[in-house]
C-alpha cells in the first residue's frame, strides 16, 4: 500500500474551472503538508503548505486539511492554461524535514 | 543568487561505469537531499544531509553513497551504475528553521544506463 496516493490523473479541467486534486497519507504523524507544482521537464516548486485543520487560501489556490481522515486536498479556482502541470502532495512526518511525496496528479487545462 | 545547481544535466552511462552528480546551493541551507524520480512514481529519496558533517539514508538508497562536502555542496556517487539507475535525479536543500520549511529543487540529472 503507497503511504501517500492521489487521485489518478490525467485530470482535464475546462479554462476557468475548479480543479480538485485530492490526497490520503498513511502515517498519523504528519503534521505538515506540502503541494508542488512540476512542469513537464522542470523541477517542482512549492505552491502552498499547510499545517493545521481546516483551509488555507492564497490567491486562486486553496489547500484543505482534515488530519483525522488524513486528507489533504488542493483546489485551483478560475484554472488558467498555466496551471497545467503535475500536482505532488508531500506530508512531512520527520523532524529533519523529510518529505514523502506522492506519484502525482497531471492537470491540463483546456481552453 | 543562483539557487540549487547540479551538474551534469544529462548523462549516459555503460553498465558498470561510476561517476558523482554534483548539487551546490547558495542560501545557506543546512538539510539537502537527492532523490530519483521515474515515471508514475514520484520522488523517492536517496540520502540526505540535515547539517553540514551528517548523512543518512533515505528509501532507495542501494547503489548509491553521497559526500556532504561543505554547508554548501552535497555530491551523489554510482560506484557502478546499473540501468535500474536510469532516472531523473533532483537535488534538493532547504532550511530546517524556517516556519515553511520549503524544499528547493535543482533543475534535475537525466541519467540513462545502458
Amino acid at each position: 500500500q503507497k503511504e501517500v496516493e492521489q487521485n489518478s490523473g490525467p485530470l482535464s479541467v475546462p479554462e476557468g474551472a475548479i480543479a480538485s486534486l485530492n490526497c490520503t497519507y498513511s502515517d498519523r504523524v504528519s503534521q505538515s503538508f506540502f503541494w508542488y507544482r512540476q512542469y513537464s521537464g522542470k523541477s517542482p516548486e512549492l505552491i502552498m503548505s499547510i499545517y493545521s485543520n481546516g483551509d488555507k487560501e492564497d490567491g486562486r489556490f486553496t489547500a484543505q486539511l482534515n488530519k483525522a481522515s488524513q486528507y489533504v486536498s488542493l483546489l485551483i479556482r478560475d484554472s488558467q492554461p498555466s496551471d497545467s502541470a503535475t500536482y505532488l502532495c508531500a506530508p512531512r512526518a520527520d523532524s529533519w524535514g523529510k518529505l514523502q511525496f506522492g506519484a502525482g496528479t497531471q492537470v491540463v487545462v483546456t481552453p | 543568487n543562483a539557487g540549487v545547481t547540479q551538474t551534469p544535466k544529462f548523462q549516459v552511462l555503460k553498465t558498470g561505469q561510476s561517476m558523482t552528480l554534483q548539487c551546490a546551493q547558495d542560501m545557506n541551507h543546512n538539510s539537502m537531499y537527492w532523490y530519483r524520480q521515474d515515471p508514475g512514481m514520484g520522488l523517492r529519496l536517496i540520502y540526505y544531509s540535515a547539517s553540514e558533517g551528517t548523512t543518512d539514508k533515505g528509501e532507495v538508497p542501494n547503489g548509491y553513497n553521497v559526500s556532504r562536502l561543505n554547508k554548501r555542496e552535497f555530491s551523489l556517487r554510482l560506484e557502478s551504475a546499473a540501468p535500474s539507475q536510469t532516472s531523473v535525479y533532483f537535488c534538493a536543500s532547504s532550511h530546517r528553521d524556517r516556519t515553511t520549511d520549503e524544499q528547493f529543487f535543482g533543475p534535475g540529472t537525466r541519467l540513462t544506463v545502458l
